[in-house]
C-alpha cells in the first residue's frame, strides 16, 4: 500500500524552530517530486513548498525560514522551520506529486506555536 | 499568488445535483489544464476526487464530475448522497513549480 506517514509536529515558542518528517513506503519516493500543504485551524489548504531532486520552490510566507529537502535512501522527505510565528500554526500534510497533481497524501502533523 | 474564490457553502438535497465554482485568473486556471479537486472528511487528509480538470481517479464515484471555462472551474455531484457531505478544495497549478488552493466549500446534504 502506498503510505505517507509524517511526524514531528508539536508544541513550539514564537521564534523556535522544528523539523517535521514524512516517511514514503509503497511507492519508488525517488521517482516522484513532493510537497508540503499546510492547513491553519478552521482554514484552507495551502501549498508552501516543492522539491524534485536539486530544485526547490516555496510560498512566499515561508520563503527564508522554511527549508525542504529529502533523502531518497530512507525514503524520506523533511521540512525544516525556523523562526516561528502563530500565523505558522497548523497542520501539516506531505503530498505527493504526480504530473502537477497531489495524488497521495500523509494523514498530516499538527504544529502549534504560541507563548 | 491569491487564493482561488469558492462559494463558503453549497447544499443540496439527496438526489439533487449541486455545482461549486472555482474562480481564479489568467496566470492559474485560465493558463493551465492542472485543476484538481479534493475532498475532505472533518479530521482527515484530503483526497484527490478529480484531476486535470475532468479526470477522475479509479475508485472515485462517476457522479463526481468536473468543468473549465477560461478562469472558472467547476465541481459538480451529480445525485448528491449522504456520504458526500465534506468540504471540498479547488487547486490549480500556477506556474513555476507552485499551486494555489481555494477557500473550501463546506457542503450539505439536506
Amino acid at each position: 500500500e502506498e503510505q505517507l506517514v509524517e511526524s514531528g509536529g508539536g508544541f513550539v515558542q514564537p521564534g523556535g524552530s522544528l523539523r517535521l518528517s514524512c516517511e514514503a513506503s509503497g511507492f519508488a519516493f525517488n521517482t516522484y517530486s513532493m510537497n508540503w500543504v499546510r492547513q491553519a485551524p478552521g482554514k484552507g489548504l495551502e501549498w508552501i513548498s516543492y522539491i524534485w531532486t536539486d530544485e526547490v520552490y516555496y510560498a512566499d510566507p515561508v520563503k527564508g525560514r522554511f527549508t525542504i529537502s529529502r533523502d531518497n535512501v530512507r525514503n524520506s522527505l523533511f521540512l525544516q522551520m525556523n523562526s516561528l510565528a502563530a500565523e505558522d500554526t497548523a497542520v501539516y500534510y506531505c503530498a505527493r506529486d504526480r504530473a502537477f497533481v497531489f495524488d497521495l497524501w500523509g494523514q498530516g502533523t499538527m504544529v502549534t506555536v504560541s507563548s | 499568488q491569491s487564493a482561488l474564490t469558492q462559494p463558503p457553502s453549497a447544499s443540496g438535497s439527496p438526489g439533487q445535483s449541486v455545482a461549486i465554482s472555482c474562480a481564479g485568473t489568467s496566470s492559474d486556471i485560465g493558463a493551465y489544464k492542472y485543476v484538481s479537486w479534493y475532498q475532505q472528511y472533518s479530521g482527515k487528509a484530503p483526497k484527490l476526487i478529480i484531476y486535470d480538470v475532468d479526470k477522475r481517479p479509479s475508485g472515485v464515484p462517476d457522479r463526481f464530475s468536473g468543468s473549465k471555462s477560461g478562469n472558472t472551474a467547476s465541481l459538480t455531484v451529480s445525485g448528491v448522497q449522504a456520504e458526500d457531505e465534506a468540504d471540498y478544495y479547488c487547486c490549480s497549478y500556477g506556474g513555476r513549480h507552485r499551486w494555489v488552493f481555494g477557500g473550501g466549500t463546506k457542503l450539505t446534504v439536506l
